[in-house]
């Protein structure tokens, strides 16, 4: 069965710290994205990026960045230098190719509040 | 651009009463998508459109949730009727294809008392 785990409830730091949000995956197919996005307080989720299984290049996108390991199903994101603007939950998601849906399947997500 | 419309905002209702909700997605998006959100956790896929043909409504409670989507524009989701756990925020969400990322709506969150 498809899953994805978010262990991190909620990360606290203070503005400029770096963090990372942890993100395993489960999958028994061989083709599929991986997503992050971000919902603030407005409430829509905003999409961050779009990984797919077969490009495990990390990648670094102004003060974000993301870690690809498929040995260990891991897709991990990093935000260096956190602002308070930053503070968010944000989810992780897996959706699989190949299929009749492309339904994408979220984590529990992690609340990350940055302190001026 | 503008972005996928969701009214209304907010609704509370009395369980075994009826609502509905409607979404406009982004202009000339063929793939829309209804996602509950309960409190603390991730969305959860509800039902998939493309165009007004369905793809996947295998996690909607079709003994009481019903969702259309005539014209293949905008989209309407409807509880009857509704129930304590149906308290969550209902997300809709539109993409050009099944390919592309999606875009999310600011939901409606929906209060069952």
């Amino acid at each position: 069965a498809q899953k994805v785990t978010q262990a991190q409830t909620e990360i606290s730091v203070v503005e400029k710290e770096d963090v990372t949000l942890d993100c395993v995956y489960e999958t028994r197919d061989t083709t599929y994205y991986l997503f992050w996005y971000k919902q603030p307080p407005s409430g829509e989720l905003v999409f961050l990026i779009r990984r797919n299984s077969f490009d495990e290049q990390n990648e670094i996108s102004g003060r974000y960045s993301w870690n690809f390991q498929k040995s260990t199903s891991s897709f991990n994101f990093t935000i260096t230098a956190s602002q308070v603007v930053d503070s968010a939950v944000y989810f992780c998601a897996l959706s699989e190719l190949g299929r009749n849906t492309d339904k994408l399947i979220f984590g529990t997500g992690t609340r990350l509040q940055v302190f001026p | 651009e503008a972005g996928v419309a969701q009214s209304p905002r907010y609704k509370i209702i009395e369980k075994r009463q009826s609502v509905a909700f409607w979404c406009n997605p982004i202009s000339g998006h063929a793939t829309l998508y209804w996602y509950q959100q309960i409190l603390g956790q991730g969305p959860k896929l509800l039902i998939q459109f493309q165009n007004n043909g369905v793809v996947d409504d295998s996690q909607l409670p079709k003994d009481r949730f019903s969702a259309e989507r005539l014209k293949g524009v905008d989209s309407t989701l409807k509880i009857q009727p509704a129930k304590l756990e149906d308290s969550a925020v209902y997300l809709c969400a539109s993409s050009p294809d099944r390919v592309s990322p999606l875009h999310f709506g600011n939901g409606t969150r929906l209060t069952v008392t």
